[in-house]
């Protein structure tokens, strides 16, 4: 079964610190990856995408993230944080012909400190 | 952006009793809809995929007389937790992608405490 591991669970950065997220996935077949943010008290929402192309993939917010095939990675990244970034990031995979069903992992706790 | 929403947010029940959460996509249709669970400082965990006009599809280990899916129409499906038990207290979530698209929309989710 495919599995999708976030190493970081939790990670405390000061604001303009550079963040940067690490995902793995284990699945040897074409995914489509997916980064998710959950601000406290509210729902799942879509950071970015990656379904094909350019394997660097900007989002919204400032954020980014690259997949290295090679490497069964989809690290996401943000050059500067801020304190609004306080969140919980998801990391999804989805195979493609899969019946569009998304794995995710086990998430990140991100604290941003003033 | 496509939207989905959830009804309840909250909800306090007994314990033995039976709770109905809705999920609705309110400006597109999704012949297909996802039941997921989170625990508190855990993942989403896939319960249940939501099949327009079909039985609902139950990922591994999750009871499908405890946890009934009715996909009534292309906007609309309803997860009921029957008998519910204090360990069912948790966070649901839904989320469906437009037809056609693969890309899920979630649900603001619901949270059910079972006393």
């Amino acid at each position: 079964a495919q599995s999708v591991s976030q190493h970081n669970h939790h990670v405390i950065l000061s604001e303009a610190a550079s963040l940067e997220l690490g995902c793995n996935y284990s699945y040897g077949g074409t995914v489509n990856l997916f980064w998710y943010v959950q601000y406290p008290g509210q729902h799942l929402q879509l950071l970015l995408k990656y379904f094909s192309g350019d394997p660097l993939v900007k989002g919204i917010k400032g954020f980014e993230a690259e997949f290295i095939k090679s490497k069964f990675s989809f690290n996401l990244r943000k050059p500067s944080v801020q304190w609004s970034d306080t969140a919980e990031y998801f990391c999804a995979v989805l195979l493609t012909g899969g019946g569009n069903k998304l794995t995710f992992g086990t998430g990140t706790q991100l604290k941003v400190e003033l | 952006g496509a939207v989905v929403s959830q009804h309840p947010s909250r909800v306090i029940c007994k314990s033995g009793t039976s709770v109905k959460i809705e999920c609705r996509s309110l400006d597109f249709q999704a012949t297909t809809m996802f039941w997921y669970r989170q625990f508190p400082k855990q993942s989403l965990m896939l319960m249940a995929t939501s099949n327009e006009g079909s039985k609902a599809t139950y990922e591994q280990g999750v009871e499908k007389d405890k946890f009934l899916i009715n996909h009534a129409s292309l906007t609309l499906s309803t997860l009921t937790v029957t008998s519910a038990h204090p360990e069912d207290s948790s966070f649901y979530i839904c989320s469906a992608p437009p037809a056609g698209g693969n890309e899920q929309f979630f649900g603001p989710g619901t949270r059910l405490t079972v006393l």
